[in-house]
C-alpha cells in the first residue's frame, strides 16, 4: 500500500525567512510525486511535480522540490516566503503505472503562516 | 479556457436525505477523479471515471455512486447521508495515460 507522511502539520515562520516543508512516502513502485497548495475555502493549485529526470524540481511562485529515491522523501522549498504564502501545502503520490495510475494518496497536509 | 467547475459550491442536506454533485472537467481532458476532504484532512480518493466507466475505487462504501457522461462531465452521488459525510468534494481532472491533474473549486457538503 502506498502512504504519504508529512512531518509537519504546522510551520510558522517569519516573512523573507526560508523554508521547508517536508514529505516523505512509502511505495513498493516506483511513483510521481506532487505538491499542492489551498488557500481558505478553495480548492487544490498544483505547485509542482516530479515524474522522472532531474531530481529537483522548480514550481510556480518560487517553490522547488528535491526527490530522494534512497530516503522516500520529496521537501518542498522556498529561500524567501512572503505573507501571501500563507496556505495549507499538501504532498501527494500516484503510482507510475499499473492498476493504481491516477489515483492520489494525499498527505495530512501543512498549515505554512508566515508572519510580518 | 475554463477549469475544472464544481456545482453546487455550497450544499446542507439532512441525514438520510441523497445528493448529486456535479463536475465539468477542464477543457481537453477526458478523465475525472472524485476526492473527499473532511476538515483539517488531506483529501481522500472516492473513485475515477473514463470512458464512462469507473475505473478504480477507493475505500469508500456503495452509498458513493458515479456517473460519467458523454461529454465527460461527471456526478457524484451519496445515498442515505451521514453525519460523517460533511466534507469538501473535490473533481479532477486529467487526460488518461498523462500525469497533469486539475482541481476544482470543490463542494462543500454540510450534513445536520
Amino acid at each position: 500500500a502506498q502512504s504519504v507522511t508529512q512531518l509537519d502539520s504546522q510551520v510558522p515562520v517569519f516573512e523573507e525567512a526560508p523554508v521547508e516543508l517536508r514529505c516523505n512516502y512509502s511505495s513498493s513502485v516506483s511513483v510521481y510525486l506532487f505538491w499542492y497548495v489551498q488557500y481558505p475555502n478553495q480548492g487544490l493549485q498544483l505547485l509542482l511535480k516530479y515524474l522522472s529526470g532531474s531530481t529537483l524540481v522548480k514550481g510556480i511562485n518560487g517553490f522547488e522540490a528535491e526527490f530522494n529515491k534512497s530516503q522516500t522523501s520529496f521537501h518542498l522549498r522556498k529561500p524567501s516566503v512572503h505573507i501571501s504564502d500563507t496556505a495549507e501545502y499538501f504532498c501527494a503520490a500516484t503510482n507510475a503505472g499499473g492498476t493504481s495510475y491516477g489515483k492520489l494518496t494525499f498527505g495530512q497536509g501543512t498549515i505554512l503562516t508566515v508572519h510580518p | 479556457d475554463a477549469g475544472v467547475t464544481q456545482s453546487p459550491t455550497h450544499l446542507i442536506k439532512t441525514r438520510g436525505q441523497q445528493v448529486t454533485l456535479r463536475c465539468s472537467p477542464k477543457s481537453g481532458h477526458d478523465t475525472v477523479s472524485w476526492y473527499q476532504q473532511a476538515l483539517g484532512q488531506g483529501p481522500q480518493f472516492i473513485f475515477q471515471y473514463y470512458e464512462e466507466e469507473e475505473r478504480q475505487r477507493g475505500n469508500f462504501p456503495d452509498r458513493f455512486s458515479g456517473h460519467q457522461f458523454p461529454n465527460y462531465s461527471s456526478e457524484l452521488n451519496v445515498n442515505a447521508l451521514l453525519l460523517g459525510d460533511s466534507a469538501l468534494y473535490l473533481c479532477a481532472s486529467s487526460v488518461q495515460g498523462v500525469s497533469g491533474y486539475t482541481f476544482g473549486s470543490g463542494t462543500r457538503l454540510t450534513v445536520v
